[in-house]
């Protein structure tokens, strides 16, 4: 069972920042948040994962709030290749518990 | 950069048939899995091994066998494929230390007919 909750579907325009949020209201302390995305017809994408910090990457910034029941995966100048289903997974880092993916949000960037 | 491959992006079988679907990474990661994935069902995890010889059971493993004779590649076996086994089928691989950041491979598209 998904521990997260994410919209269905985001729309974007070409070249604005765009923001996926995520609620995991029953994440525990050593959860980690992560974050993968699918592109159409390929196998899954991890873009970025982090505990309580913000983090950022070559592709994305996380944002996770104080509490960490919510967070944010910020792509900063959305292209239309980043048109995909964006999975936000918690996950106890391998130990009983598997990456779980659940439905994701659908993010379509248009021109 | 990580690379995962699968041994065919496309494949048909008929039923009762054996179907091997193998999986090859680059990387030297000592976790490898295997999941399906199915409209409506998302991912799921059929079976996934952290070392050469070694396996455990996913969610689903019914129908399926794996092997890991050698540390680069995964096997995923269908003894006697069946008609609700048509799915997407997708190969990851990870590094112990990080089990959770998972490498994907391109999937192979398998209908069983």
């Amino acid at each position: 069972d998904a521990k997260t909750t994410q919209p269905t579907s985001m729309d974007c325009a070409e070249g604005r920042a765009a923001n996926l949020p995520c609620n995991h209201s029953t994440i525990s302390g050593n959860e980690y948040v992560y974050w993968y995305r699918q592109i159409h017809s390929q196998g899954p994408q991890y873009i970025i994962h982090g505990l309580k910090n913000n983090e950022t990457n070559e592709m994305a910034s996380l944002i996770i709030t104080e509490d960490r029941k919510s967070s944010t995966l910020i792509l900063p100048h959305a292209t239309l290749r980043d048109t995909a289903v964006y999975y936000c997974i918690v996950s106890g880092q391998g130990g009983s518990e598997k990456l779980v993916f659940g439905k994701g949000t659908k993010l379509t960037v248009n021109p | 950069d990580v690379k995962v491959t699968q041994s065919s992006r496309y494949l048909v079988k008929r039923t009762g048939e054996k179907v091997f679907l193998e999986c090859v990474q680059d990387m030297d990661h000592e976790n490898m899995f295997w999941y399906r994935q199915d409209p409506g069902l998302g991912l799921r995890l059929i079976y996934f091994s952290y070392d050469v010889k070694m396996k455990e059971k996913g969610d689903i493993p019914e129908g399926y066998s794996v092997s890991r004779e050698k540390k680069e590649r995964f096997s995923l076996i269908l003894e006697s494929a069946s008609t609700n086994q048509t799915s997407m089928y997708l190969c990851a691989s990870s590094l112990a230390g990080n089990p959770d950041t998972q490498y994907f491979g391109p999937g192979t598209r398998l209908t069983v007919l």
